[in-house]
């Protein structure tokens, strides 16, 4: 069984320009979740999809957005990127909604802001 | 505000050095705590789950403890391959952000 896959796995941006990652889930599963992973920050909760609805969002600015399709597969878009906004981006995929116990997390993708 | 915390923040042990991580919360309402293993440059890999003070959940040389305060991620005889990050997150009840992390336990096992 194929586990949570992202693309880009590296990303290299300017300052002002917006970015577009993507993440597949686990085959069956339908929520995705998306975390930001900065080494002064930590591990951060941004945003939680389930059928193509936002259903839970962290403490981060407008800049930061997704969208889920319907076969699951998810995207996050930062806009206007920001030199703090360099970190490790990762998506984790589980069965249903609010079970992080069970979720599953892609390899990541590393953006760095310019 | 919630707040978890995980101490040591780096921890070196001799192969076959027993040892426990600590992971502190503060939430405002617990629905269940986490542990994870992340090994550099890959995403973090589900451990354990435990939702209740007094439960105990245990994998091979590792056995996770739960108080109302506090887990803590206990390793027996560790191994060189058990060296990796740790990370504790709990998940709250409060609308908006229900997954909260902890900064992580950086574990080296020397051979």
């Amino acid at each position: 069984k194929a586990g949570v896959t992202q693309t880009p796995r590296y990303l290299i941006k300017t300052r002002g320009q917006q970015v577009t990652l993507s993440c597949s889930p686990i085959s069956g599963h339908r929520s995705v979740s998306w975390y930001q992973q900065t080494p002064g920050q930590g591990l951060q909760f941004l945003f939680e999809y389930f059928s193509e609805t936002q259903r839970n969002k962290g403490n981060f600015p407008g800049r930061f957005s997704g969208r889920q399709f319907s076969n699951s597969r998810s995207e996050m878009n930062v806009s206007t990127l920001e030199l703090g906004d360099s970190a490790l981006y990762l998506c984790a995929s589980s069965l249903e909604i609010g079970t992080p116990g069970e979720q599953y997390f892609g390899p990541g993708t590393r953006l760095t802001v310019t | 505000e919630d707040q978890v915390t995980q101490s040591p923040e780096a921890l070196r042990l001799q192969e076959g050095e027993s040892s426990s991580l600590n992971c502190s919360y503060t939430v405002s309402g617990l629905r269940g705590l986490f542990w994870y293993r992340q090994d550099p440059g890959k995403g973090p890999e589900f451990l354990f789950t435990l939702y209740s003070a007094g439960e105990e959940k245990e994998k091979e040389r590792l056995k996770a403890t739960l108080t109302k305060k506090e887990s803590f991620l206990h390793i027996t005889a560790p191994k060189p391959e058990d060296s990796a990050t740790y990370l504790c997150a709990v998940q709250v009840d409060n609308y908006g952000q229900n997954f909260v992390f902890g900064p992580g336990t950086r574990l080296s096992v020397l051979p």
